[in-house]
């Protein structure tokens, strides 16, 4: 089964808002809502950030937030922070109890 | 809270096998399912296998089956990935990670990940 869809690199300035999108199929993002999007500073072990695909984590600030439409779900950071800059990887469950993650992207605050 | 600990990584050669350790927190331990996820050097998340939270079922990455095992040992709260057989393409650090959930639907705490190199 092939990963989600990420794009590799997304960029912002402070303040800004920004959407990354992890598109699947309709054998996992189309049918399941378990869309997670996590976030993976260099060097660190990924963090959750949204679970079900619009659900965030005590202590999650709610400038992250997540939706679906299809086959493509989407992270969206708003008002763009320094410490926002970090790798973005999101899952779905694809039945069968298996798990997909995406390539990763890498967002960059200018 | 929620701190998962990974331990067992190192070097081995192709076709050698190692057991990696995860301590999972006594609060989650039997009530999530808990998955190992890999990330080769440079590239994204990998899932590998998943637990059931009881122990009864385990489900494997079409990458490492037949290869790979979970297991677990209740006294100690510990789960373990044995992998077998190994290759040049299984070098990666390793992550353990507790399920949102008593079932398979995504990782919630993770441990700071074991690297494994797999060369010659």
């Amino acid at each position: 089964q092939s990963a989600l869809t990420q794009p590799p690199s997304a960029s912002g300035s402070p303040g800004q808002s920004v959407t990354i999108s992890c598109t699947g199929t309709t054998s996992d993002v189309g049918t399941y809502n378990y869309v997670f999007w996590y976030q993976q500073h260099p060097g660190k072990a990924p963090k959750l950030i949204i679970y079900d695909v619009t659900q965030r984590p005590s202590g999650v600030p709610d400038r992250f937030s997540g939706s679906k439409s299809g086959n493509t779900a989407s992270l969206t950071v708003s008002g763009l922070q320094a410490e926002d800059e970090a790798y973005y990887h999101c899952s779905s469950y694809a039945g069968s109890n298996n798990l997909i993650f995406g390539g990763g992207t890498k967002l960059t605050v200018l | 809270q929620g701190q998962l600990v990974e331990s067992g990584g190192g070097v081995v050669q192709p076709g050698r096998s190692l057991r990696l350790s995860c301590g999972v927190p006594r609060f989650t331990f039997g009530y999530s399912a808990i998955h190992w996820v890999r990330q080769a050097p440079g590239k994204g998340l990998e899932w590998v296998a998943v637990l059931s939270y009881d122990g009864s079922s385990e489900y494997y990455a079409d990458s490492v089956k037949g290869r790979f095992t979970v297991s677990r040992d209740t006294s100690t709260n510990t789960l373990f990935l044995h992998m077998n057989s190994l290759r040049d393409e299984d070098t990666a650090v390793y992550y353990c990670a507790t399920d949102v959930r008593s079932y398979c639907t995504g990782c919630k705490y993770w441990g700071q990940g074991t690297l494994v190199t797999v060369s010659s």
